[in-house]
């Protein structure tokens, strides 16, 4: 696609579910980027992606988020369990390749999720 | 541990009114410092990548420079579409690792 693409725009989710929110990055693009924007705060770095394995997860606040990415295309981020603090705007980013010395990093719309 | 500090949180000026956001920055071993635009309910737009000290990028209205503890994004003669969050970032590390984003300047232009 033309840009990266996340969906769904919009999650609306009750307190103790689980919500799974995807993102299709730039064709051709390996490098993919999970970030996290809540209210009032910068943009926290969750998981990277080279292809389809993970080698930092570091940023993943719980072992209730989980991330993964079949085909080095399309990625999944997973919430279980999701609590009230879990609200915030979901970012997927992509890159020709991680090492961004003369790479741009593209950003989705992000998905806004709420936890009532 | 890493840290990019932007100042001000919010900036107000008046079309024409010519002005500069700041951030300043603590990292090992800077790869690249990133400036991006991120109006209200969209995803942050790419702007500029800076490398080095001294290197300097311009764009429309809007020229970014690069030192070695800072950046300045430099705003000429601002219209009413300039009022977006204006956001740096920095990748750091020998291996290169995700960026680490500042909280951003609100910038509001008003006509």
């Amino acid at each position: 696609g033309a840009g990266v693409s996340q969906s769904p725009s919009n999650k609306v989710t009750e307190k103790g579910k689980d919500v799974e929110l995807r993102c299709d990055p730039i064709s051709g693009h390996t490098a993919l980027y999970w970030y996290r924007q809540s209210l009032g705060q910068g943009l926290e770095f969750l998981i990277y992606f080279q292809g389809n394995s993970a080698p930092d997860k570091s940023g993943l606040p719980s072992d209730r988020f989980s991330a993964e990415r079949t085909g080095g295309s399309v990625s999944t981020l997973t919430i279980q369990r999701t609590q009230q603090e879990d609200s915030a705007v979901y970012l997927c980013a992509s890159s020709l390749q991680h090492r961004l010395s003369g790479n741009t990093i593209y950003f989705g719309e992000g998905s806004w999720l709420t936890v009532v | 541990e890493d840290q990019v500090t932007q100042s001000p949180e919010a900036l107000r000026l008046q079309e024409g009114e010519s002005s500069s956001l700041n951030c300043s920055y603590t990292v090992s071993g800077l790869r690249g410092l990133f400036w991006y635009r991120q109006d209200p309910g969209k995803g942050p737009e790419f702007l500029f990548t800076l490398y080095s000290a001294g290197e300097e990028k311009e764009k429309e209205r809007l020229k970014a420079t690069l030192t070695k503890k800072e950046s300045f994004l430099h705003i000429t003669a601002p219209k009413p579409e300039d009022s977006a969050t204006y956001l740096c970032a920095v990748q750091a590390g020998q291996a290169g690792t995700a960026l680490i984003f500042g909280k951003g300047t609100t910038l509001s232009v008003s006509s």
